[in-house]
């Protein structure tokens, strides 16, 4: 069935440098890949998403990009703060269902 | 996303006992969802349904049951047969496939 892996399950990484997030899909036919960033006890928030005609998205130090082929795809954060401490989730949609990888705790160091 | 209301917050089941969590949408969003997270798991798909008076089971739909009779409202309850209902519950929404997913406060699901 579909499948979507997620790694690393946590990061740590230092204020200011930057984190990667990577994400493999199983489905080819997934067409829209969202990311989600959650605090602790809240609902998931989309923070950028990419459609399957796309290589590649920026908003300001967020950046998602997308391979098809190997069907992967990698959210990128710069200049980190401690604000992006939260958890993760990349997302594959496929049809009328989005599936969830099982997230990354990423923690921000002073 | 205030246009998704969860209730309640906080619930807690007595074993036996089914429980009902409210889902309600004012943004006219065609396809509803219910989604269970446990921690390090992510969230996993209970029910789908795209319709009114339609509607999918995930991948973990067994002990839950859910209804579409409007459109604004997708109601999951929890029944006896579902074991180990301890977790936190998620309803969402979006207009159309491909399209932006907008997630309510939650409710937690506990066992007295």
């Amino acid at each position: 069935g579909e499948n979507v892996e997620q790694h690393p399950s946590t990061l740590s990484v230092q204020e200011g440098d930057s984190a990667v997030i990577k994400c493999t899909y199983s489905d080819s036919a997934s067409n829209y890949f969202p990311w989600y960033k959650q605090e602790l006890g809240k609902r998931p928030q989309l923070i950028i998403d990419i459609r399957s005609n796309v290589g590649e998205k920026k908003d300001q130090r967020i950046a998602v990009t997308l391979n098809k082929t190997a069907k992967h795809f990698s959210l990128h954060i710069t200049e980190t703060q401690p604000e992006d401490s939260a958890v993760y989730f990349c997302a594959a949609s496929i049809g009328d269902k989005i599936i969830f990888g099982k997230g990354t705790r990423l923690h921000i160091l002073p | 996303d205030g246009g998704i209301t969860q209730s309640p917050k906080y619930l807690f089941r007595k074993e036996g006992q089914n429980v009902t969590l409210s889902c309600e949408q004012n943004l006219n969003h065609d396809a509803m969802y219910w989604y269970r997270q446990d921690p390090g798991q992510g969230l996993r798909l209970i029910y789908y349904s795209q319709i009114v008076n339609d509607f999918q089971k995930g991948d973990i739909a067994e002990g839950y049951s859910v209804s579409r009779e409007k459109k604004e409202s997708f109601p999951l309850t929890v029944t006896s047969a579902q074991k180990n209902p301890t977790a936190f519950y998620l309803c969402a929404s979006r207009v159309s496939q491909g399209s932006t997913q907008h997630f309510g406060d939650g409710t937690r699901l506990s066992i007295l």
